[in-house]
C-alpha cells in the first residue's frame, strides 16, 4: 500500500481482556515504531524495531505490553490484562535509512 | 533530561493573520528537529526537518526556522484549512535508541 495501515481502527475492550493492535508498514522500509497518543498529548514511544530485531523496547510502560516483528514487516502490539490507563491511541511509524517517520492513522483503545 | 515544550497550546486566527508557534527544546546532541501537522482521528503528517541552528525551511504558507535551543514555525496569510495541531520533536539517537521526543503540541484552528 501507500502508506501505513493500522488495524482495526478502533478496539473496546473490557478491563482484564488481552488485545491485539497490527501494523503494516510501507514496503521496504526497514524501522518501525510504536507510539502511544493521549488526549491531548503528544506522542510518546514505546519501542523500535530494525527489522526483525526489536532494538529498543524502555518506552514500553509495563510488562504486560508486548511487541513482535517477526518476519521483519507486520507488526502486531500486544496489551495483557487491559488497564482503563491504556486507553489511548496507538500510532505505527515506519521510515527507511533516514528519511523521516511515516505514521499511520493508529488504532483508538478504550477500556471499560 | 531530553525536553520538548511547544507553545501556546492554542492558537486562534483570523484567516490571513500571521503568526508563529514556539518549540524550545533540551537535549543532549541534536540530531534533528521535526514538525508535523496532525488532523483529528489521523496520524502526524511531516512537514518539515531542520538539522542545524541558522537553518530554515518553506513550503507552502509556513516556514520553519531553527536556534540552538529554539524552533518556530511561522504561518503567512493562514487559511482554514491550516487548522490542526502541530507537533514539534528532537531526534534521539544513540546505542540501540533511535526516537523522537514530542511535545504536547499546539492546537490551531484559522478562523475565515
Amino acid at each position: 500500500g501507500a502508506g501505513v495501515s493500522q488495524s482495526p481502527r478502533y478496539k473496546v475492550a473490557k478491563r482484564g481482556q488481552d488485545v491485539a493492535l497490527r501494523c503494516d508498514p510501507i514496503s521496504g522500509h526497514v524501522s518501525l515504531f510504536w507510539y502511544q497518543q493521549a488526549l491531548g498529548q503528544g506522542p510518546e514511544f514505546l519501542t523500535y524495531f530494525q527489522n526483525e530485531a526489536q532494538l529498543d523496547k524502555s518506552g514500553l510502560p509495563s510488562d504486560r505490553f508486548f511487541a513482535e516483528r517477526p518476519e521483519g514487516s507486520v507488526s502486531t502490539l500486544k496489551i495483557q490484562r487491559t488497564q482503563q490507563e491504556d486507553s489511548a491511541v496507538y500510532l505505527c511509524a515506519s521510515s527507511f535509512g533516514n528519511s523521516p517517520l511515516h505514521f499511520g492513522n493508529g488504532t483508538r483503545l478504550t477500556v471499560t | 533530561e531530553d525536553q520538548v515544550t511547544q507553545s501556546p497550546e492554542a492558537l486562534r486566527l483570523q484567516e490571513g493573520e500571521s503568526s508563529s508557534l514556539n518549540c524550545s527544546y533540551t537535549v543532549s546532541g541534536l540530531r534533528g528537529l521535526f514538525w508535523y501537522r496532525q488532523d483529528p482521528g489521523k496520524g502526524p503528517e511531516f512537514l518539515f526537518t531542520l538539522y542545524s541552528a541558522g537553518e530554515e525551511k518553506e513550503k507552502e504558507r509556513l516556514k520553519a526556522t531553527l536556534t540552538k535551543k529554539e524552533s518556530f514555525l511561522h504561518i503567512t496569510a493562514p487559511k482554514p484549512e491550516d487548522s490542526a495541531t502541530y507537533l514539534c520533536a528532537v531526534q534521539v539517537v544513540g546505542g540501540a535508541t533511535n526516537k523522537l521526543i514530542f511535545g504536547t503540541g499546539t492546537l490551531l484552528a484559522v478562523q475565515p
